[in-house]
């Protein structure tokens, strides 16, 4: 099946630093989102980004579905970007359409 | 904003016991799914469905079944629960097509 892998896998920033996420992903997929889970446990989707560059604020993600990969760019990180930050990749199956998720980068921004 | 809801934020169980848990969206959506959570292993898919009545096996379904009566609501049941089951369950809207997923806030399940 697809494979989807995030790097790092953990990361710690000193606040105010920057820092870039990555996303890759081994076969042509329908879309790819990205989300944060809090340290409650909440997943928020960040961005819905099958191809090009989008930007929130802070955030700014990136995906180039011919290379199979997107980034995720945080700028000015502060404290409450700490969480767990997960790539998904959606897709059509003959027996079924999914979203696939990777192990997820682990962020702690230090104040 | 779209709401999903699912019944307990923390539950305990026992080795054995059959255990419910309840997802309900305000979103009209088709597609409804649950996942469980592992650390390292990211978000896995225990089962889907696609309307009323109707499901399909996810990529981790044993030991899980489901249960979809009306469209609002989509229930993951535990047959005999045990420990390897202990996780953090999450279920969620959409997604895999051109749509955004939704979660909700996900169910910390130990069994004990």
């Amino acid at each position: 099946g697809i494979q989807v892998e995030q790097s790092p896998p953990d990361l710690i920033l000193q606040e105010g630093a920057n820092s870039t996420l990555r996303c890759n992903f081994s076969d042509s997929v329908n879309n790819l989102q990205w989300f944060h889970q809090n340290p409650w446990g909440q997943l928020i989707n960040l961005f819905y980004i099958p191809s090009g560059t989008k930007q929130n604020g802070r955030l700014s993600a990136t995906t180039v579905a011919t290379e199979r990969y997107s980034s995720l760019y945080i700028s000015s990180s502060q404290t409450t970007d700490s969480g767990v930050y997960f790539c998904a990749v959606g897709f059509n199956m003959e027996y079924g359409n999914k979203l696939v998720f990777g192990a997820g980068t682990i962020l702690r921004v230090k104040s | 904003d779209v709401k999903v809801t699912q019944s307990s934020r923390y539950l305990v169980k026992r080795t054995g016991e059959k255990v419910f848990l309840e997802c309900v969206q305000d979103m009209d959506h088709e597609n409804m799914f649950w996942y469980r959570q592992d650390p390292g292993l990211g978000l896995r898919l225990i089962y889907f469905s696609y309307d009323v009545k109707m499901k399909e096996k996810g990529d981790i379904p044993e030991g899980y079944s489901v249960s979809r009566e009306k469209k609002e609501r989509f229930s993951l049941i535990l047959e005999s629960a045990s420990t390897n089951q202990t996780s953090m369950y999450l279920c969620a809207l959409g997604g895999w097509d051109t749509t955004e997923a939704f979660f909700g806030q996900g169910t910390r399940l130990t069994v004990v």
